[in-house]
């Protein structure tokens, strides 16, 4: 079993819909995080949280440590907003340990 | 803004080659990571290092190498490339004792095929 598991696989939206990617874990974490990846390749941080609700622009991350999960809402979605959005965990010893992404599509 | 550079977006390399995959990081981070990226499978943690000269297997060490004679710059090497290595290598650093819980910021990526 996959420590860090996404859901979502694939996703496809509408542009101007609501989008939640969600993301579970199974180990003790001191923080967890949210990564964009765009066609080409490189990575951008968007969220690193260790409880509670981040806000940033359109991009919502929360965390609900006793559940270990988390969730990216995405408001008001837009074609550029398509992406691999990618969770990962630091757990309280070692690395980062990575899910497999969400890979989105915003139609026009 | 923090900056992590990889020299080369694309590389094709024949089997046998010796290869050599330069990162360069511009904050003095002190911690820096070699990852590899394949479709279903996510990243994979090749090497990091934590400081100078210093280094750690990640979880799939095997065939690869790496270097950090200086604060800013991580080298991975593939001794031997072979065709199981065609893909996408990802650099990354942060700061911190610990390697886990500090933001991390990545290159752009490299595309490596070996035929």
């Amino acid at each position: 079993k996959n420590e860090v598991e996404q859901s979502p696989q694939n996703l496809t939206a509408q542009e101007g819909e609501f989008i939640t990617i969600n993301c579970s874990y199974s180990v003790g974490i001191s923080a967890l995080h949210w990564l964009q990846q765009h066609p080409g390749g490189g990575i951008v941080s968007l969220f690193m949280l260790s409880s509670g609700k981040k806000k940033h622009g359109r991009l919502i991350a929360t965390i609900n440590i006793q559940e270990k999960h988390s969730s990216l809402h995405i408001t008001a979605s837009h074609p550029r907003d398509s992406a691999v959005y990618i969770c990962a965990v630091s757990p309280r010893q070692g690395n980062l340990i990575f899910g497999k992404g969400t890979k989105l599509s915003v139609k026009p | 803004d923090v900056k992590v550079t990889q020299s080369s977006r694309y590389l094709v390399k024949r089997t046998g080659e010796k290869v050599f995959l330069e990162c360069v990081q511009d904050m003095d981070h002190e911690n820096m990571f070699w990852y590899r990226q394949d479709p279903g499978l996510g990243l994979r943690l090749i090497y990091f290092s934590y400081d100078v000269k210093m280094k750690e297997k990640g979880d799939i060490p095997e065939g690869y190498s790496v270097s950090r004679e200086k604060k800013e710059r991580f080298s991975l090497i593939l001794e031997s490339a072979s065709t199981n290595q065609t893909s996408m290598y990802l650099c990354a650093s942060s700061y911190g004792v610990g390697t886990g819980f500090y933001e991390q910021y990545f290159g752009p990526g490299t595309r490596l095929t070996v035929t």
